[in-house]
């Protein structure tokens, strides 16, 4: 049980498009999902929480019109980078969690390169 | 910031070996998480221990935890090949509304 899928799990396109990622809880219902980045060889830094029915809450730094997210169900989140630049080439990870103060479970993560 | 510092960076040991990592951290936490990453995959959660506990095992892994130090180490045991991963430790604290803080990681090496 507990297991998050990302989609795609690798993506490359080119500066000045936009990149939809989904995250998706497959046996749970999950009131809350994360999105962290991951450049290489570094840790995972936070990027948003995403409640299901209200709006992302963003962590200092990071651009909620760059980076769009939406979690419509307690299924899904998605996660939506605009007007991508190479700098944005990075791996995204997903978490989702049933409930407060619980164990988050991780996607696989989705390798993101801009050309 | 809360994130924690993992020491040693790197690790490169020899199949059989004990390999052991540490974290620290600097706010009072809920519990601390422990985390291994492949190469380009995602994270797989290894063991979590509470606040208000001191010890934790699973398998060949064995987790302490000391909170007057807030710090915390991972011992694998009988270390494998297959035991080559980075390793994370992710603190839940209540001062940062109990979202995971992760630290630096460990890159561990098991040479077969």
């Amino acid at each position: 049980g507990a297991v998050v899928s990302q989609h795609p799990s690798r993506v490359i396109c080119k500066s000045g498009t936009s990149v939809k990622i989904e995250c998706r809880s497959l046996d749970f219902q999950a009131t809350t999902m994360f999105w962290y980045r991951q450049f290489p060889k570094q840790s995972l830094m936070l990027m948003a929480t995403s409640n299901e029915g209200s709006k992302a809450t963003y962590e200092q730094g990071v651009e909620k019109d760059k980076f769009l997210i939406n979690h419509a169900s307690l299924t899904l989140s998605t996660l939506t980078v605009t007007s991508a630049h190479p700098e944005d080439s990075s791996f995204y990870i997903c978490s989702a969690t049933p409930r407060a103060e619980y164990e988050q479970y991780f996607g696989p993560g989705t390798r993101l390169t801009v050309t | 910031s809360q994130q924690g510092e993992e020491d040693p960076q790197a690790l490169s040991i020899q199949e059989g070996e004990n390999a052991t990592m540490n974290c620290s951290y600097k706010t009072s936490i809920n519990n601390l998480q422990w985390y291994r990453q492949n190469s380009g995959r995602g994270l797989v959660h290894l063991i979590l221990i509470r606040s208000n506990e001191r010890e934790k095992h699973s398998g060949r892994l064995r987790v302490t935890l000391d909170t007057s130090k807030k710090s915390s180490s991972l011992l694998i045991t009988a270390s494998r090949a297959a035991d080559t991963a980075s390793y994370f430790c992710a603190t839940d604290a209540p001062e940062y509304g109990n979202k995971l803080v992760f630290g630096a990681g460990t890159i561990l090496r098991v040479k077969s």
